[in-house]
């Protein structure tokens, strides 16, 4: 069964940081991994999709890394800004089901102070 | 920028009570979805939806649940007899095809008292 790990739950860092957001998952065959932002009792906006065949996705200060072997995701922040406090949560498409159910993490919870 | 709308957004309901949430997916999209997320923890996957039947759906969606779209636009979420630990956000999702990105609506928080 498909788990979808990340690390740390929370992560403090001044405004100005650059910062890197893991994503693990223990069962490679996927068929797209996709990271979510979600604000406190709000929806979740998609950031970045990235298929099994791709290697990263880059969008504005974001950059999404995908090891589909080793079963793992990294998203970069580059100079974090206040805005960005939120929860991103990642989640993966797994291969092996006929369906496109997503399977998350709990998420990192991400504070940037001014 | 077309979104997914969902109402109500909040929703207070007696236990037993049946509950129907309401979804309008993006226009051109095909697939629809519901998850949920109980307060503090993941957001799980319930049911996915396409050419009007059921694709896939999870062990948490059993026969309390049901799913349909009365129309062009609409997709609903049903929950027959509600229980307390039924008290969750429900989110609508769609996406344009398999392998999309799937875009989430803003949820319905249904509190069962």
């Amino acid at each position: 069964k498909q788990e979808v790990t990340q690390i740390p739950a929370a992560l403090s860092v001044p405004e100005g940081e650059n910062l890197v957001l893991n994503c693990s998952f223990t069962d490679s065959a996927i068929y797209n991994l996709q990271w979510f932002r979600q604000d406190p009792g709000k929806g979740l906006t998609s950031l970045l999709l990235i298929q099994s065949s791709q290697r990263e996705q880059t969008s504005g200060r974001l950059n999404a890394s995908l090891d589909k072997s080793s079963g793992r995701s990294t998203l970069y922040i580059a100079a974090s800004q206040p805005g960005d406090s939120a929860t991103y949560l990642c989640a993966v498409t797994p291969a092996n089901q006929a369906g496109t159910a997503l399977i998350f993490g709990k998420g990192t919870t991400l504070s940037v102070s001014s | 920028e077309p979104e997914v709308t969902q109402t109500p957004s909040h929703q207070v309901t007696q236990m037993g009570q049946e509950v129907i949430l309401r979804c309008v997916p993006i226009s051109n999209h095909l697939y629809f979805y519901w998850y949920r997320q109980i307060l503090g923890q993941k957001v799980e996957f319930l049911v996915s939806f396409y050419n009007n039947e059921i694709s896939e759906k999870s062990e948490i969606f059993d026969d309390q649940f049901s799913v349909e779209r009365p129309d062009g636009s609409n997709f609903t979420l049903k929950i027959r007899s509600t229980k307390l630990e039924d008290s969750a956000m429900y989110f609508c999702a769609s996406s344009r095809d398999e392998g999309n990105t799937i875009y989430f609506g803003e949820g319905s928080w249904l509190t069962v008292v």
